[in-house]
């Protein structure tokens, strides 16, 4: 079955506007992390949240891992904010990373 | 902040060759790993080394790709004869010991068979 799953899959928002970007994971994975992927492909890390809320500027993410999902919240979108969003997370018992298929998120001016 | 290096950030080969993509992980990291993508899709699982050997590879990781950790700092994905199909960004990735600790990308290779 479907191990991370993201929604939705393409957000398209006028600059200053919030977002929330969900991934639901399935009982087989644990410790999440968010990643953007900018233009160039780069990944960056945002979160690694197992669990919790955590906050870094115009962003945070909360995960609750009993009910099996996270959130990442972004607030007063830029147009530097656009790229895909990538949630994954650990697959128990390896020590492998297993992605969702992202969220493309494009922030007009 | 520590970063994971890799070089070169974008390569250009014909069908056939051989290429050498190269990390630098993080210094005091202990497991390494490469990821791919394919253009438009999601990140996909390679392989995974730890203590000089493979942990764990995934059906893509077939006989044509082999990893090498060469010295204390380097850490290579070589595929010994590239396909069309091999075409795609390769981004290395590295942790701590722990489970409790995120994982950190590099800034990936583009890979380009023509």
């Amino acid at each position: 079955g479907i191990q991370v799953e993201q929604s939705p899959p393409d957000l398209i928002l006028q600059e200053g506007a919030n977002s929330t970007l969900r991934c639901n994971f399935s009982d087989s994975v644990n410790n999440l992390q968010w990643f953007h992927q900018n233009p160039w492909g780069q990944l960056i890390n945002l979160f690694y949240i197992p669990s919790g809320t955590k906050q870094n500027g115009r962003l945070s993410a909360t995960t609750v891992a009993t009910e099996r999902y996270s959130l990442l919240y972004i607030s007063s979108s830029q147009t530097t904010d656009s790229g895909v969003y990538f949630c994954a997370g650990i697959i128990q018992g390896a020590q492998k990373l297993v992605f969702g298929q992202g969220t493309r998120l494009t922030i007009n001016p | 902040e520590p970063e994971v290096t890799q070089t070169p950030s974008h390569q250009v080969t014909q069908m056939g060759q051989e290429v050498i993509l190269r990390c630098v992980p993080i210094s005091n990291h202990l497991y390494f790993y490469w990821y791919r993508q394919i253009l438009g899709q999601k990140v996909e699982f390679l392989v995974s080394f730890y203590n000089n050997e493979i942990s764990e590879k995934s059906e893509i990781f077939d006989d044509q790709f082999s990893v090498e950790r060469p010295d204390g700092s380097n850490f290579t994905l070589k595929i010994r004869s590239t396909k069309l199909e091999d075409s795609a960004m390769y981004f290395c990735a590295s942790r701590e010991q722990g489970i409790s600790i995120g994982y950190t990308f590099g800034s990936g290779t583009r890979l380009t068979v023509v």
